[in-house]
């Protein structure tokens, strides 16, 4: 089955609030995490990454959160833009080329 | 500075007939990857090859699917007999070299159609 998979389907978030989108992980070897963000008709683009050894990072209005406990990761907007709006992957790489991606979460910013 | 480069952006073909999907990774990266999504669903790995050689393709179909990166010119994703199931978006990642530490920069896609 899926290593690497999302909570929610959608999420729809009043511009200027923060998001917080949800991922789930199975494989306890996995020692990096990326976060992706995807426009319509567009590629993959890269967000924010974190390793095992950390629990969290940030970025421009981004964070990333790790809890190897539960095996859970979470990407944090702070007030959300439309330009945020987007599907978000997590992808998950256990040490090797691979990069195993969860279903994805669309991210609907309402003005 | 030219990011990856994928084309063409949309194929249509018919069931039957052959596709093939183009990649130039970014400049410096000789590591290219090829990845499928299909509606709804994330990317999913098939292929990742260097110049000149296959390193692993356990992700791509064994029957119709094959790939090449040649020391000259873009790498390749050939579908033979295309069927209706081969529809989905295409994409291609290049890296400066492999290993989880090294970021996948990943192309527009190519999004084929097969009527």
């Amino acid at each position: 089955g899926e290593s690497v998979g999302l909570h929610l389907p959608t999420l729809s978030v009043q511009e200027g609030d923060n998001s917080i989108i949800n991922c789930a992980y199975s494989n306890s070897a996995s020692d990096y995490f990326i976060w992706y963000k995807q426009e319509s008709g567009k590629g993959p683009q890269f967000i924010i990454d974190i390793r095992s050894n950390m629990d969290k990072r940030q970025g421009q209005r981004v964070t990333v959160l790790l809890n190897k406990t539960v095996k859970h990761l979470s990407l944090q907007i702070a007030a959300t833009q439309p330009g945020d709006s987007a599907v978000y992957f997590c992808a998950e790489n256990n040490g090797d080329y691979k990069l195993s991606f969860g279903a994805g979460t669309t991210v609907t910013v309402r003005a | 500075n030219a990011g990856v480069m994928q084309n063409p952006r949309h194929l249509v073909r018919r069931r039957g007939q052959e596709a093939r999907l183009r990649c130039s990774p970014m400049k410096g990266h000789s590591h290219v990857y090829w990845y499928r999504q299909l509606p709804e669903e994330g990317l999913k790995f098939m292929v990742y090859l260097q110049k000149e050689n296959i390193i692993d393709e356990s992700g791509m179909p064994k029957e119709r699917f094959s790939a090449e990166f040649p020391k000259e010119g873009p790498s390749i994703l050939r579908i033979q007999q295309v069927v209706r199931g081969d529809s989905a978006a295409y994409f291609c990642a290049s890296s400066e070299t492999s290993g989880s530490t090294y970021e996948q920069y990943f192309g527009p896609g190519t999004r084929l159609t097969v009527t």
